[in-house]
């Protein structure tokens, strides 16, 4: 089993709809969580890290539920732009090192 | 603004040769990263360093070593490459603690192993 599972997409979506990732990780010791962007042929960005209450940036919300160990991205409002892969990311520190574990990524394609 | 530099965005090298990647950021960083992206396996760490003359295993380290001389310079080095190592290499960097800032990746080394 993958230590971070997120279904591969892809997700089609006109622009303006209201799309939804979710993924889950399966260490219960994780510290921090993380929503990255990784747009074709190029590096992995931060998008937004992702608190225990929940935290909002503009048409993305992050979601976190450590009983079930399960993190979510709502995306409002879909623009063009907004095409690209969607990296959930957990970070299973240890001894003080940051030690991030990626899940492969939910594609994400917005058309007009 | 972070920047992360890699020393080639493409390379093609030959079963047996040693490579070197070469990273460099401009952040005054503690931490940097090297990691391969393989297509359905995604970003899987291979070393890390947290300061200078540091280095710690990542999850998969075999056939690879990394020389942390400069705060500011993490190279990766293939001793001998194989066909297997045929991936796309990013390095990243950040500062201690949480990663509440992320980490910061380069464009990448899409290298070839022939």
């Amino acid at each position: 089993r993958k230590e971070v599972e997120q279904d591969p997409g892809p997700f089609n979506v006109p622009e303006g709809a209201t799309v939804a990732f979710n993924c889950t990780y399966s260490n219960s010791a994780s510290q921090s969580f993380f929503w990255y962007r990784q747009d074709c042929r190029k590096e992995p960005k931060l998008l937004m890290s992702v608190y225990s209450s929940g935290n909002e940036d503009g048409r993305f919300t992050a979601q976190l539920n450590r009983a079930s160990q399960y993190i979510s991205l709502l995306i409002r409002d879909s623009k063009l732009s907004d095409s690209a892969t969607y990296l959930c990311v957990v970070n299973n520190e240890n001894t003080g090192f940051q030690k991030l574990v990626f899940g492969t990524g939910t594609r994400l394609l917005v058309s007009p | 603004d972070v920047k992360v530099t890699q020393s080639s965005r493409y390379l093609v090298k030959r079963t047996g040769e040693k490579v070197f990647l070469e990273c460099v950021q401009d952040m005054d960083h503690e931490n940097m990263f090297w990691y391969r992206q393989d297509p359905g396996l995604g970003l899987r760490l291979i070393y890390f360093s947290y300061d200078v003359k540091m280095k710690e295993k990542g999850d998969i380290p075999e056939g690879y070593s990394v020389s942390r001389e400069k705060k500011e310079r993490f190279s990766l080095i293939l001793e001998s490459a194989s066909t297997n190592q045929t991936s796309m290499y990013l390095c990243a960097s950040s500062k201690p603690g949480l990663a509440g800032e992320g980490q910061f990746f380069g464009p990448g080394t899409r290298l070839t192993v022939l």
